[in-house]
């Protein structure tokens, strides 16, 4: 299995401009989850999928849309990129029933 | 007031020290606790779950005090490959955001020969 996996793992943008971010899981978990990770900041929750079909906000969703696409792939869309986004993305997800939840390696985000 | 608080050190210990890590959480109602680890630029992964009579394993033990919503870890005997940034998790497992954690902003621990 490979977990959780992310594309793309950099990416640079330019103000304005849009990009999504794909995560897919392949151990049939029914929870999904976007993190984003700021130094001194912690990760702070964007967007979670409790299952396919549902999304709810989380602590910090501005400036970010997603999309559950199906069980397993879960993406994060930003439509119009700003220098306050640059940061590092995590996706996750979770089994039902149990609580760790298991990340993909992270997008490494730069906007100028 | 956040809902996880952590020193974020750092912690710079030799090989076969003994050293502890604390946080507190803000929601008394918190449901379950959690103790992640995260290598340079790596993702975060599960050290241990934290239970409320303690729990030991190997070298790492946690403790949880409900009364003063504390969280500790202690590493004993250091190795280098302890080096890491261990975050604070918490479930305040309220309702709709079952499932949804919170995490500390991590403390970093760096272990030299």
């Amino acid at each position: 299995n490979a977990g959780v996996t992310q594309t793309p793992k950099f990416q640079v943008l330019k103000t304005g401009q849009s990009m999504t971010l794909q995560c897919a899981q392949d151990m049939n978990h029914n929870s999904m989850y976007w993190y984003r990770q700021d130094p001194g900041m912690g990760l702070r929750l964007i967007y979670y999928s409790a299952s396919e079909g549902t999304t709810d906000k989380g602590e910090v969703p501005n400036g970010y849309n997603v999309s559950r696409l199906n069980k397993r792939e879960f993406s994060l869309r930003l439509e119009s990129a700003a220098p306050s986004q640059t940061s590092v993305y995590f996706c996750a997800s979770r089994r039902q029933g149990q609580e760790t939840q298991y990340f993909g390696p992270g997008t490494r985000l730069l906007v100028l | 007031r956040k809902e996880v608080e952590q020193d974020p050190g750092p912690f710079n210990v030799p090989e076969g020290a003994t050293v502890a890590f604390n946080c507190t959480y803000s929601n008394s109602a918190s449901q379950s606790f959690f103790w992640y680890r995260q290598d340079c630029r790596k993702e975060p992964k599960l050290l241990m779950s934290v239970y409320s009579s303690g729990n030991e394993d190997g070298r790492f033990t946690a403790q949880l005090n409900r009364a003063s919503q504390y969280i500790s870890l202690l590493i004993r005997d250091s190795k280098l490959s302890d080096s890491a940034t261990y975050l604070c998790v918490v479930n305040p497992g309220r309702g709709s955001t079952l499932g949804r954690l919170y995490f500390g902003r991590g403390t970093q621990l760096t272990v030299w020969p």
